[in-house]
């Protein structure tokens, strides 16, 4: 599995952006770049993915590298509810591919 | 969003016991499924991959007759923690992807069973 490297923790302030990196220089070109986030005692939950283009949706928007070894994802305005432990993981785009979690970003929004 | 639920959320019991974990996909159908533990403030570990029909595939060190895998649906997968002892206590969740999908795109996960074995 290709490996990603994050920050072991980041501090943002309420409704300020917050930029996540995550390194990943052996990303093979069939890998997608997906990033999930973890609340204390719950189940991961998506947030964005994607392949080399940049992304946005409703929660946050991923900036993808042009030789895609490095992604950010963007959280715009921090809230209290985003402090999370943030997973960048990449996915082989085969149908029922494996996702394999690294230690993530323990982000913490200050009030 | 497609929905995955788990059952138990939580569950005692004795050293020696079996204990049996559901994962449903509530409104979608899921060929493939995946096993997760977590410990605490640890990331989570993929345990095994899920496959309707046959037999599950392992991880490397994870025992596949202590961890017994069926998936018997397109809906549900159980993984069944055979004599459990304290050390198997931990955080177990499963997910599920659409059944089909060729972008590698999202996976929906589980509320999570926490296990605690006395």
């Amino acid at each position: 599995d290709a490996k990603t490297t994050q920050p072991n923790s980041m501090e943002s302030n309420e409704e300020e952006p917050v930029h996540l990196p995550c390194n990943h220089s052996t990303i093979s070109g069939t890998d997608y770049i997906h990033w999930y986030r973890q609340l204390p005692s719950q189940g991961p939950e998506y947030v964005i993915h994607g392949l080399t283009s940049n992304v946005n949706n409703r929660m946050a928007s991923l900036a993808i590298a042009e030789d895609r070894k490095s992604s950010t994802l963007i959280l715009h305005r921090a809230t209290l509810r985003d402090a999370a432990v943030y997973y960048c993981i990449l996915r082989d785009g085969t149908s029922g591919s494996r996702l394999t979690f690294g230690e993530g970003t323990q982000l913490t929004v200050n009030p | 969003g497609a929905v995955v639920s788990q059952h138990p959320s939580r569950v005692i019991c004795k050293s020696g016991t079996s204990v049996k974990i559901e994962c449903r996909s509530l409104d979608f159908q899921a060929t493939t499924m995946f096993w997760y533990r977590q410990f605490p403030k640890k990331s989570l570990m993929l345990m095994a991959t899920s496959n309707e029909g046959s037999k599950a595939t392992y991880e490397q060190g994870v025992e596949k007759d202590k961890f017994l895998i069926n998936h018997a649906s397109l809906t549900l997968s159980t993984l069944t923690v055979t004599s459990a002892h304290p050390e198997d206590s931990s955080f177990y969740i499963c997910s599920a992807g659409l059944a089909g999908s060729r972008d590698g795109g999202e996976l929906f996960f589980g509320e999570g069973s926490r296990l605690t074995v006395l």
